[in-house]
Formats: C-alpha cells, sequence, structure tokens
C-alpha cells in the first residue's frame, strides 16, 4: 500500500469554523508533512514530524495547528481563517533513514480543496 | 527571485515529439526530485537524483543532475497524452530531504 489519504476532498469553512483535515499513511513513514499550494503556484512546505514530533514549522500563523497523534495519521486543525488561506493543502510522507534522516522521495495524498468565505 | 527556476513555464508539444524540461537551482543542491501533478491533485514521484552526473529513465522519462551547473533536466521520450500535466522539480536544501523547495512548475499539453 502505497497510498496517502486526505479527507475531506473538498471543504468551505466560514471565517469564525474551526475545521480538521486528516491524513492517514500506512506505509510504516515516520515522517509526514503539511503543504499549502495556491492556485498555479508550487507546493510551499508548511509543517513536518519526524517521529510524531513536529521538527520544522515554517513560520505558519497560529491558526493553523498541526497534530500528529500516531505514526499513521497527521491532523491540521484549523480556526480563524481568512479567505487568503484558501488553497489545496498537501499531506506527505517519508521513511527516515535510521540516523533520523529523511533521504527518501515523499509521497503525496490528493490534497484537500479548503475555501475560506 | 525563486531558488529554483523552471523552463519553459508551459509546452505544447504532438503526441510522439519528445521535450525537455530544465530546473535550475540559485543554491547549492543536495538533491533533486521531479514530480508530476494534475491540476488540482496530489504530486505523483517521478525520480529522485543525488549525485552529480546521475541519470535515472524510468519508462520513457530520462533526469539527469548536473552537479556543477546546479541544473536538472527532464527529457520525455516520444510524448502521450498520459505525460499531460504540470512537471516540478523539487529540491533539497538541508541534506535531509526534509525541507524541499518547489520549483516554478511547467505545464505540458499533448496534442493528438
Amino acid at each position: 500500500d502505497t497510498e496517502v489519504t486526505q479527507t475531506p476532498k473538498h471543504l468551505v469553512m466560514g471565517m469564525t469554523n474551526k475545521k480538521s483535515l486528516k491524513c492517514e499513511q500506512h506505509m510504516g513513514h515516520r515522517a509526514m508533512y503539511w503543504y499549502k499550494q495556491k492556485a498555479k503556484k508550487p507546493p510551499e512546505l508548511m509543517f513536518v514530524y519526524s517521529y510524531e514530533k513536529l521538527s520544522i514549522n515554517e513560520s505558519v500563523p497560529s491558526r493553523f495547528s498541526p497534530e500528529c497523534p500516531n505514526s499513521s495519521l497527521l491532523n491540521l486543525h484549523l480556526h480563524a481563517l481568512q479567505p487568503e488561506d484558501s488553497a489545496l493543502y498537501l499531506c506527505a510522507s517519508s521513511p527516515l533513514s535510521s540516523g533520523g534522516r529523511a533521504v527518501y522521495e515523499q509521497y503525496f495524498g490528493p490534497g484537500t480543496r479548503l475555501t475560506v468565505t | 527571485s525563486q531558488e529554483l527556476e523552471q523552463s519553459p513555464q508551459s509546452l505544447i508539444v504532438q503526441e510522439g515529439k519528445n521535450l525537455t524540461i530544465n530546473c535550475t537551482s540559485s543554491k547549492t543542491l543536495y538533491g533533486l526530485y521531479w514530480y508530476k501533478q494534475k491540476y488540482g491533485e496530489g504530486l505523483i514521484f517521478l525520480m529522485m537524483l543525488q549525485k552529480g552526473g546521475e541519470e535515472k529513465s524510468h519508462e520513457k522519462i530520462t533526469a539527469k543532475l548536473d552537479e556543477k551547473k546546479q541544473q536538472s533536466s527532464l527529457h520525455i521520450t516520444a510524448s502521450q497524452p498520459s505525460h499531460a500535466g504540470i512537471y516540478l522539480c523539487g529540491a533539497d536544501r538541508s541534506g535531509t530531504a526534509s525541507k524541499l523547495t518547489f520549483g516554478t512548475g511547467t505545464r505540458l499539453q499533448v496534442t493528438l
């Protein structure tokens, strides 16, 4: 199974709502990632989890709150978003070598298209 | 300016023709990844290049890495409609492959 799944596929939320995006992988990967992709732009890294611990936060606003409850799941909690946060949110995972350094390719999920109204 | 520049930005080729997409980095490359994306969907991994001079092929797609020039090329032979999509190069900035920076993308259309 080389699949990363994301739910929901589409999400429309108001600026006062709280919602969560979910990502799941069963490949035994110990690194998981959140990316944000605006229309006609490349994906931009938001967060990296290594061994279920947050290892990289690319100065993302606190209205985005990641969570990694176990090695297979990654959540992104959303609160008080702005219309400019509307984008495709991509989750990815990759193996980590025994030294904890990721030297493998990242596998991406299909994304959640988020619209903030 | 972008750290990773891809050229061309878009490409329309006739089915059966060959094409090349280039990716040039303004910073040191520790590794170079090629992905393909259909509009509004996730990224599909194509190839990873880690050493200067490395060349990899998969089906009709070949990628090369010129470490000295900090450049990679992706070549598609005898293009097919299934090759259509957006091709993204990704650079490993940290040596750990945890921090990937993506290029500007090349949109490929293949006409019949």
